[in-house]
C-alpha cells in the first residue's frame, strides 16, 4: 500500500546530541511537511517542502533543519536537541494542489535524556 | 494568515447521542477545511474535508461537517456516537490564497460513554 512512513517510530537521544529523524513515501507527492506535536496539543507546522522547493515558518527554531534529496525522502535534524525539543514529530505529504488533504506518518515519538 | 480555532478542549456525549465537535477558521482567501483524528502515539487520519460547493460534507466512519462562511464555521457531526468514537479530533485550514501550508487547530478531545 502507498503510504508514509517514518523511522524511527521511537528515538532517544542525549541533551545536545545531534539527531535526524526520516521520512519516505511512496505516494509520489509534490509536498512534504514536518510537524512538532507535545502532548495532545495541535500539530505545530515547522516547514514543509514543494518539490525542491522550501519553506520555513517564521518562528521554527533554527535548532531545526530539513532535507529533501528527492521526491520520496525528506529528513528532519536536530542540530543540538534540548528537554523542550522532547516530542511526537510528525511527517505529512499531499497532492500539489492546495485542496487536497494531506496523509500522515505514524510519528516519531523524540525523547531527550 | 490562516488559523483555525476548536474553542472546546473536550466534548463529552452518550454512546448513541449525535456529537457535534466545534471548529471557527480564518482565512484572507477561500478555505480549503480538513478535519483529522488522532488516536493515542499515532499519526493524523484524514477524516473530510470542504474546498467547495455543498455545505455539507460527508467522510470516513459516518461523520459529516458543516460548512458554514457567514459564521466562518466547520463544524464536525456524526448522528450517533460509538464508544470507539473517542479519540483527539483536530480541524485544519489552508488558504487559497496562500502556498501549501497546512494548520491545525488545538484540537478537541471526544469522550463518548457507555
Amino acid at each position: 500500500d502507498a503510504m508514509v512512513i517514518q523511522n524511527p517510530r521511537y528515538q532517544v537521544t542525549q541533551f545536545g546530541k545531534p539527531v535526524t529523524l526520516s521520512c519516505s513515501q511512496t505516494l509520489n507527492h509534490n509536498v512534504m511537511y514536518w510537524y512538532q506535536q507535545k502532548s495532545s496539543q495541535a500539530p505545530k507546522l515547522l516547514f514543509h517542502y514543494y518539490d525542491k522547493d522550501f519553506n520555513n515558518e517564521a518562528d521554527t527554531p533554527d535548532n531545526f533543519q530539513s532535507r529533501r534529496p528527492n521526491t520520496s525522502f525528506c529528513f528532519l535534524d536536530i542540530r543540538s536537541p534540548g528537554l523542550g525539543d522532547a516530542a511526537m514529530y510528525l511527517c505529512a505529504t499531499s497532492r500539489g494542489e492546495r485542496n487536497t488533504e494531506a496523509f500522515f506518518g505514524q510519528g516519531t515519538r523524540l525523547t531527550v535524556v | 494568515a490562516q488559523s483555525v480555532a476548536q474553542p472546546e478542549d473536550q466534548v463529552n456525549v452518550a454512546e448513541g447521542n449525535p456529537l457535534t465537535v466545534k471548529c471557527t477558521y480564518s482565512v484572507s482567501g477561500n478555505p480549503y477545511l480538513f478535519w483529522y483524528v488522532q488516536y493515542p502515539n499515532r499519526g493524523l487520519q484524514f477524516l473530510l474535508k470542504y474546498i467547495t460547493g455543498d455545505n455539507l460534507v460527508k467522510g470516513s466512519y459516518g461523520f459529516e461537517a458543516e460548512f458554514n462562511k457567514s459564521q466562518t464555521s466547520f463544524h464536525l457531526k456524526k448522528p450517533s456516537a460509538l464508544v470507539s468514537d473517542s479519540a483527539l479530533y483536530f480541524c485544519a485550514v489552508r488558504d487559497s490564497n496562500s502556498g501549501y501550508a497546512l494548520n491545525f487547530g488545538k484540537g478537541t478531545s471526544l469522550l463518548v460513554t457507555p
